[in-house]
């Protein structure tokens, strides 16, 4: 199936700093979503995105849809613990969605 | 609206046994989709529910079923257990959609199997 290439992999960060992921797809999506996954639960949406170029917030997420339409990136700003989990890209096309990897967040206090 | 609902959220099974697992979408939903976690893998579709009707389909061997009822609600069946099968299973819920409607697909919590 479809792949979706997230990166990085893992991030260790310290409490207070920002992070950056992004997740690139050889092929065009119409709707890019973001989710946090805690152990043993099922992924969160954080945010959807509907419009390449699109910003958008949620609190100190924010991400984008990429201009061409193959790309998107999530930022978190001002890290805090509760932040740790993994975070899955998903790009959708039609009515299938494909899932990234996912980038494992530890936030160092 | 309430959320995705998954039932069992544990279940402990031994090997060759077949397992049934439930999800109920958000209402209004007609998509269910089923997804196989295990630590290293990341997200593997298994199959996708629509109408009641089988719409798409992930590479997993015919051990791994699935049917979809007029109320959306959807069951997963594993049969003959593996070892291997033991993951966290979850069910997403959308419109199921394509074109211009915003579709957005949501999790439950999951069903943790675990095969002895």
């Amino acid at each position: 199936g479809q792949q979706l290439n997230q990166s990085p992999q893992s991030m260790f960060i310290q409490e207070g700093e920002d992070v950056s992921m992004n997740c690139t797809s050889s092929s065009i999506f119409n709707t890019w979503l973001w989710y946090k996954q805690d152990p043993g639960e099922g992924p969160v949406l954080l945010i959807a995105l509907y419009k390449a170029g699109e910003l958008t917030s949620n609190g100190r997420l924010t991400a984008q849809f990429g201009i061409t339409r193959k790309d998107s990136f999530l930022n978190i700003s001002a890290s805090i613990p509760s932040d740790v989990g993994i975070y899955f890209c998903a790009g959708r096309t039609g009515n299938q969605f494909y899932f990234g990897t996912g980038t494992s967040l530890t936030v160092i206090p | 609206k309430a959320g995705v609902t998954q039932t069992p959220r544990y279940l402990i099974k031994t090997r060759g046994q077949q397992v049934t697992l439930s999800c109920s979408p958000i209402s209004g939903h007609r998509s269910v989709s089923w997804y196989q976690q295990t630590p290293g893998q990341g997200l593997q579709f298994l199959f996708e529910y629509f109408s009641e009707t089988q719409r798409n389909k992930g590479n997993f061997p015919g051990r791994f079923s699935g049917r979809q009822f007029s109320n959306s609600r959807s069951e997963m069946n594993v049969s003959t257990l593996e070892l291997g099968d033991s993951a966290l299973y979850l069910c997403a819920s959308s419109s199921g959609t394509s074109g211009r409607v915003r579709d957005t697909q949501y999790f439950g919590p999951g069903t943790r199997l675990t095969v002895l």
